[in-house]
């Protein structure tokens, strides 16, 4: 399995460009997470699905953030429009429905707004 | 989802054991405890979880107090690629709700 994968690995935008973030989850997995991390911040999550619904988006910090999963095999980050504080590095993830699963990171996809 | 604590840095000699902290005071009986790690750049790595046993894997051991308000995660022969942030943390099981901490951030020495 090539694991999660994510794209692009690295955007670079200007301010006011709307930025489209991708990702792949593992074939099988149930579960889907949108982090972004930050040096001031940390690992932040954003929102998380299961089976391609969204259970939780408490995590998108304003409505320039909008999430999707059309299918269990792809899902979108999308920032309409960016911003320069936007800048961060974007991981997914995705775990397998079951007890104590745990969560496959993708390589992650750095964005700068400038 | 309860709050860890971890010491924000620590150093160690390759060949030693390294020994990392977290304080996780108000889990519930139900919160597990999870240890995930980040080298350099890349994507966070499960490492162990555990409820109230020690546990053992391949790579690590993971000591939970018996009163489960802390647990140690030991890496038993740390290596220079050990050198990463490392980070603590307690969840419902089911929730799926990975939240993550500041994280110790291990530096292995030659």
């Amino acid at each position: 399995d090539a694991g999660v994968i994510q794209s692009p690995r690295h955007e670079v935008t200007e301010m006011g460009q709307e930025v489209t973030l991708r990702c792949k989850p593992i074939s099988g997995h149930d579960y889907l997470f949108w982090y972004r991390q930050t040096m001031m911040r940390g690992l932040e999550l954003l929102i998380y699905f299961n089976n391609n619904v969204p259970i939780d988006d408490s995590g998108m910090p304003e409505d320039r953030f909008s999430a999707k999963m059309p299918n269990a095999s792809f899902s979108t980050l999308k920032i309409q429009p960016s911003e320069p504080r936007d800048s961060a590095v974007y991981f997914c993830a995705s775990s397998a429905t079951g007890f104590l699963a745990e969560a496959f990171f993708g390589q992650g996809t750095r964005l700068t707004v400038v | 989802d309860a709050k860890t604590t971890q010491p924000p840095s620590m150093d160690c000699a390759e060949g030693r054991a390294a020994n990392l902290p977290c304080n996780h005071s108000t889990i519930s009986g139900n919160e597990y405890v999870y240890w995930y790690r980040q080298i350099h750049s890349q994507g966070p790595q499960y490492i162990i979880h555990g409820l109230k046993n020690n546990e053992t894997n391949e790579m690590a051991s993971l000591i939970i107090t018996e009163d489960r308000k802390s647990s140690t995660l030991i890496l038993p022969h740390a290596t220079l690629r050990d050198t990463a942030v490392y980070y603590c943390i307690a969840f419902l099981s089911g929730t799926y709700k990975y939240i993550f901490g500041t994280g110790t951030r291990l530096k292995v020495l030659a």
